[in-house]
């Protein structure tokens, strides 16, 4: 079975710039979570999605950032613009459904601004 | 916002010995996870925990919840290399939409 896919895998732009990064999570997969995660710390949850709609995204800087999984399978998270402080990784994880308890991460991408 | 704390954050443990790492929340939950990060790589799922007195074993890893005192264990039994990783905790909150992991531990074990 194919795990969770993601590109690109490290991305550097300069701050102000924007950038979109891709998941395709694993087939059959309802729940498809972002993550961030800055160096030294836990993943934060981004946004949740349930098919092609948003269960949660209270912990998103809608400012800057957005998301969208339109056919309810791939998703992208963009960043515009990006601040200094957005360099992170990015991971991305799905799971069968909402109270399917069991998350598959993806290898994330690994941002950094300058 | 739940709050999830894991301690030690820094662990350097020799190859044989015992060691546990506790994960302290904040708010009820009676679902907890623990996940294995090796550097520069993604996540992996180890237990997944879903009720009060739960516990699992996996090798020389054994995890356990305690829901009344808001407390999970890792235990780790006669280390060796192979488990030099940082280990997370996260937890639902009770509504189920958010998820909260915790600061990490980060372990050496040492030969």
């Amino acid at each position: 079975e194919a795990g969770v896919a993601q590109s690109p895998r490290y991305k550097i732009i300069e701050k102000r710039q924007s950038v979109a990064f891709w998941c395709n999570p694993i087939s059959g997969h309802a729940t498809l979570y972002w993550y961030q995660q800055i160096l030294g710390q836990g993943p934060k949850l981004l946004i949740q999605f349930q098919n092609n709609g948003v269960v949660d995204d209270s912990q998103l800087p809608k400012d800057r950032f957005s998301a969208e999984r339109l056919k309810g399978v791939d998703s992208t998270l963009k960043i515009q613009p990006a601040k200094l402080e957005d360099s992170a990784v990015y991971l991305c994880a799905s799971s069968l459904g909402l109270k399917v308890h069991e998350q598959y991460f993806g290898p994330g991408t690994r941002l950094t601004v300058t | 916002e739940l709050k999830v704390e894991q301690n030690p954050l820094f662990l350097s443990m020799q190859e044989g010995k015992n060691y546990t790492i506790y994960c302290n929340y904040s708010t009820t939950s009676d679902r907890l996870y623990w996940y294995r990060q090796d550097p520069g790589k993604s996540l992996e799922s180890l237990f997944v925990l879903l009720s009060n007195g739960a516990v699992k074993q996996e090798g020389r890893l054994m995890a356990s919840l305690d829901t009344k005192a808001r407390l999970s264990t890792l235990h780790i039994t006669a280390a060796v290399h192979d488990l030099s990783a940082t280990y997370f905790c996260a937890v639902d909150s009770y509504t189920g939409n958010q998820f909260y992991f915790g600061t990490g531990t980060s372990l050496t074990v040492i030969p």
